[in-house]
């Protein structure tokens, strides 16, 4: 699986758009931009993931550059609520296993 | 309930002794897995299976059994249990084609 580059860390006001960069140069064809979250100490939590297009969720909207080289998680108003860490992955979908490899992450805090 | 377990979710033990860790889902998920955090650190893989009967090494499986006769259950044992083990465990399964849900975790000490 392709490996993945983030900031260790990012701040954002509450209301705001907080907007969470990712590279993943060497990304292949067949793999997927999955993006999770981890709140303080519970389970990972399942955000959104993409191919080459834009996608949108209840949650959050995907930007995937063309070249597929990078990504952009965009919570359109963050609240403290989000303040976790977000984990970009790259990983094959579809019929194979998915396995997930998680990199350091990037901690998000939103401030009041 | 509807959804992904874990028992316990906290669990104290000594050095040497066996431990079995219990996921349980409810949603008849092809693809469950294993995962350990330690402070600090991301998840990391120990292992992993596509269906009953059929399971793989990870990236971190030493030390660490693990069976699947039934599709909803996924246990992983500790054999002996060491101090390098004392971590939180996370479980989580998968349908063909979606995403991974998480349980809640188990967090092992081992003294």
């Amino acid at each position: 699986d392709a490996k993945t580059t983030q900031p260790p860390s990012m701040d954002c006001a509450e209301g705001r758009a907080a907007n969470l960069p990712c590279n993943h140069s060497t990304i292949s064809g067949n793999e997927y931009v999955y993006w999770y979250r981890q709140i303080h100490s519970q389970g990972p939590q399942y955000i959104i993931h993409g191919l080459k297009n834009n996608e949108t969720n209840e949650m959050a909207s995907l930007i995937i550059t063309e070249d597929r080289k990078s990504s952009t998680l965009i919570l359109p108003h963050a609240t403290l609520r989000d303040t976790a860490v977000y984990y970009c992955i790259v990983t094959a979908g579809g019929t194979s296993y998915g396995k997930l490899t998680f990199g350091q992450g990037t901690i998000l805090t939103v401030h009041p | 309930d509807a959804g992904i377990t874990q028992s316990p979710r906290y669990k104290i033990t000594e050095t040497g002794r066996q431990v079995t860790l219990m996921c349980h889902q409810t949603w008849s998920h092809s693809y469950m897995f294993w995962y350990r955090q330690d402070l600090g650190h991301g998840l990391r893989l120990i292992y992993y299976s596509a269906a009953a009967d059929i399971t793989d090494k990870g990236e971190v499986p030493d030390g660490y059994v693990v069976s699947r006769s039934k599709t909803e259950n996924f246990p992983l044992t500790l054999e002996s249990a060491t101090r390098s083990q004392t971590s939180v465990y996370f479980c989580a399964s998968r349908a063909v084609g979606y995403e991974q849900y998480f349980g809640p975790g188990t967090r092992l000490t081992v003294t």
